[in-house]
């Protein structure tokens, strides 16, 4: 079964339309939830960690909020540069303290 | 001064052929792994290694194999290519031993199989 499903799958936004994307997990005991970015023909990039429910991280325009089923990638007045595909991965006692297990992604384009 | 870098970037071959990849991070980091990532943008662990200790992904083909000279590099090798072996593998690290940090991962080596 999956284990990280992120959604949607594509996202187009104007710039500076604000909105979320999704990663909800169905792991159980959670370790941490990892957001990162990835640009194509790059490796992913790390943004943001969060342990525990009610955790929020804030960078620029990102700022991902944890509950004890999904992560959210609050995305304020988006810019184009932020178009990239955008990776949620879990690490949870299944998945073993090495192991991240990554959701397939949100592709976000920002039109000018 | 890249941190996590891979060669080649891209690599072309025939099925049945043998190829590898390398990977060095100049990061000091303990812990590195491979991670292939299919057409659907899903990345996937193959191994993950240390000093100590390989932790093979039980569905990786045993015609994978991580070969480490020193701690700052692994290689990837793979014998006898297949088209399904066709993605793009990804080189990472990160820096405490068994207590998973954030990775750091190179930018890719796209294979292609035909």
């Amino acid at each position: 079964e999956d284990q990280v499903t992120q959604s949607p799958e594509a996202l187009r936004l104007q710039e500076g339309e604000s909105s979320s994307l999704n990663c909800s997990y169905t792991v159980s005991g959670l370790r941490g939830l990892f957001w990162y970015r990835q640009d194509p023909g790059k490796g992913p990039e790390f943004l943001f960690t969060l342990y525990s429910a009610g955790e929020e991280k804030e960078k620029e325009r990102l700022k991902a909020t944890l509950t004890k089923k999904e992560s959210f990638l609050h995305i304020t007045a988006p810019k184009p540069e932020d178009s990239a595909t955008y990776l949620c991965a879990v690490q949870a006692d299944q998945t073993g303290a090495n192991n991240l297990f990554f959701g397939t992604g949100t592709r976000l384009t920002v039109i000018p | 001064d890249t941190a996590v870098s891979q060669t080649p970037k891209y690599l072309v071959t025939q099925m049945g052929n043998d190829k590898s990849i390398k990977c060095e991070q100049n990061l000091g980091h303990d812990t590195m792994y491979w991670y292939k990532q299919d057409s659907k943008k899903f990345l996937k662990i193959m191994f993950s290694y240390n000093n100590k200790e390989l932790i093979i992904n039980e569905t990786v083909p045993n015609r994978f194999s991580p070969k480490s000279p020193d701690k700052a590099h692994l290689n990837l090798h793979i014998n006898s290519l297949e088209l399904g072996d066709s993605a793009v593998y990804f080189c990472a690290s990160s820096g405490r031993d068994r207590v998973f940090e954030k990775l750091f991962f190179g930018s890719g080596t796209q294979l292609s199989v035909l």
